[in-house]
């Protein structure tokens, strides 16, 4: 069981470009989310999804932010036109069920430097 | 609005002793109540959770206390180790629904050989 995997670890981009980070979650769970952590802060939710269906992006910024789960394959965090403020940490997390705290589990992040 | 805090960003203890983290909660329909270890360049480990029908529960070394009437949130690691050094983050989810944690700032606890 490999656990929740994300790639790339690490992310350079330069202002304007976009990033796609990529997040697989753990063998039998639909469930995935997505969550961005500023240096010296906490988790902050973006975004939840089931295969094909986008279920909450209360957490996400309105522009050029997108997230996607396919049928096949894994989920994708797009960010388009980078800037700055966009340098964080990013995790992903998932669950075989939306309702419990058990099998919760967080990937290992991608760390998004805009240059 | 609403949020969950910490009260100290960084706890600096001896290896052998017990260490306490504290956290303060306002969203007083919270249901679930959790503790997330983070190691530098790691995602959030799962440590142990509470309900909040429950004033205490017990893991392995650690054990979390809930005060409902004040809000307060704390992790007692006994016989802290190096290995526990890392950023602790309480985090809270209301009852029904999706589960997706709130998290706070974190604590960062320091353990010294």
């Amino acid at each position: 069981n490999a656990g929740v995997m994300q790639n790339p670890r690490h992310l350079v981009r330069r202002r304007g470009q976009e990033a796609r980070l990529r997040c697989s979650p753990m063998k039998g769970h639909s469930h995935v989310y997505w969550y961005r952590q500023l240096p010296e802060e906490g988790l902050k939710f973006m975004v939840y999804l089931q295969k094909e269906n986008i279920i909450d992006e209360s957490g996400m910024p309105k522009e050029r932010f997108s997230a996607e789960f396919p049928k096949e394959g894994p989920s994708i965090l797009r960010i388009q036109q980078v800037v700055r403020g966009d340098s964080a940490a990013y995790f992903c997390a998932s669950s075989p069920s939306g309702y419990k705290v058990d099998g919760y589990t967080f990937g290992s992040g991608t760390r998004l430097t805009v240059v | 609005g609403e949020s969950v805090g910490l009260h100290l960003p960084t706890l600096s203890v001896q290896e052998g002793d017990n260490s306490i983290i504290n956290c303060a909660y306002s969203n007083s329909a919270s249901d679930y109540f959790i503790w997330y270890k983070q190691e530098s360049g790691k995602g959030p480990q799962f440590i142990i959770d509470i309900r909040s029908n429950m004033d205490k529960r017990q893991g392995q070394r650690v054990t979390v206390l809930l005060n409902k009437t004040v809000k307060h949130l704390s992790l007692q690691i006994a016989a802290t180790q190096p290995g526990d050094s890392a950023v602790y983050f309480c985090a809270e989810a209301p009852s029904g629904g999706s589960y997706i944690p709130t998290f706070g700032r974190g604590t960062s606890l320091i353990v010294h050989p």
